[in-house]
């Protein structure tokens, strides 16, 4: 299994409600990343993960709050969003922190509503 | 303040060759990437230079200056499925991904 998965695809929320984005990999990485990307910009690095401790928090609003319930899964819990949060939000894996290639999963098309 | 500048959008013929430039100002240097990512979909890894020169990797060759803070990717045989975004990240000192806005690659048959 060489891929990134990202549930769900699409999710439209409003800004009172409280949802989870899940990602997963099974390529035995121990860095994973949390990123945030609006339309034609590049990601912005909010979340990273080594060996399943939070390594780097990018100044995000407490709003966001990720998890890493073990090696191969990472949560994104979303609560309060405010519409300016809506964006593509992109999970990415690598063997270790400092190693050269990210793999990407196919992101969550966030709305707030 | 860190700076990844590359065009904007550029266009090319199907089978011509593209250079895409990027040009950077970072506090340190581990490496430069450069992703490639069609639209609605997440960036997949084209390249990595950390060393001068060119590195080929079939249609595409990636080349870095580090004297110059330049790296460009070359784009050889195009084809339409190459029509995406290109972009260019640089690790920092902090071994922080400095990430440029993109360059979107439209290719006309």
């Amino acid at each position: 299994d060489t891929e990134v998965t990202q549930t769900p695809k699409h999710l439209v929320m409003g800004m009172t409600n409280k949802k989870s984005l899940k990602c997963e990999q099974h390529m035995g990485h121990r860095a994973m990343y949390w990123y945030k990307q609006k339309a034609k910009k590049p990601p912005e690095l909010m979340f990273v993960y080594s060996y399943e401790k939070l390594s780097i928090n990018e100044s995000v609003p407490s709003r966001f709050s990720p998890e890493c319930p073990n090696s191969s899964l990472l949560n994104l819990h979303l609560h309060a969003l405010q519409p300016e949060d809506s964006a593509l939000y992109l999970c990415a894996s690598s063997p270790r922190e400092l190693t050269n290639e990210q793999f990407f999963g196919p992101g969550t098309r966030l709305t707030v509503l | 303040g860190q700076n990844i500048d590359q065009p904007t959008e550029m266009t090319a013929t199907e089978g011509a060759i593209v250079q895409i430039n990027c040009t950077y100002q970072t506090s340190g240097f581990n490496g430069l990437f450069w992703y490639q990512q069609h639209a609605g979909e997440a960036p997949t890894f084209l390249s990595y230079n950390v060393l001068d020169g060119l590195e080929e990797k079939g249609r595409f060759s990636s080349f870095l200056s580090r004297s110059k803070g330049y790296s460009y990717l070359l784009l050889k045989e195009l084809q339409m499925k190459d029509s995406a975004s290109y972009l260019c990240a640089v690790r920092d000192s902090n071994y922080q991904l400095i990430w440029g806005a993109g360059t979107k690659l439209i290719i006309k048959p």
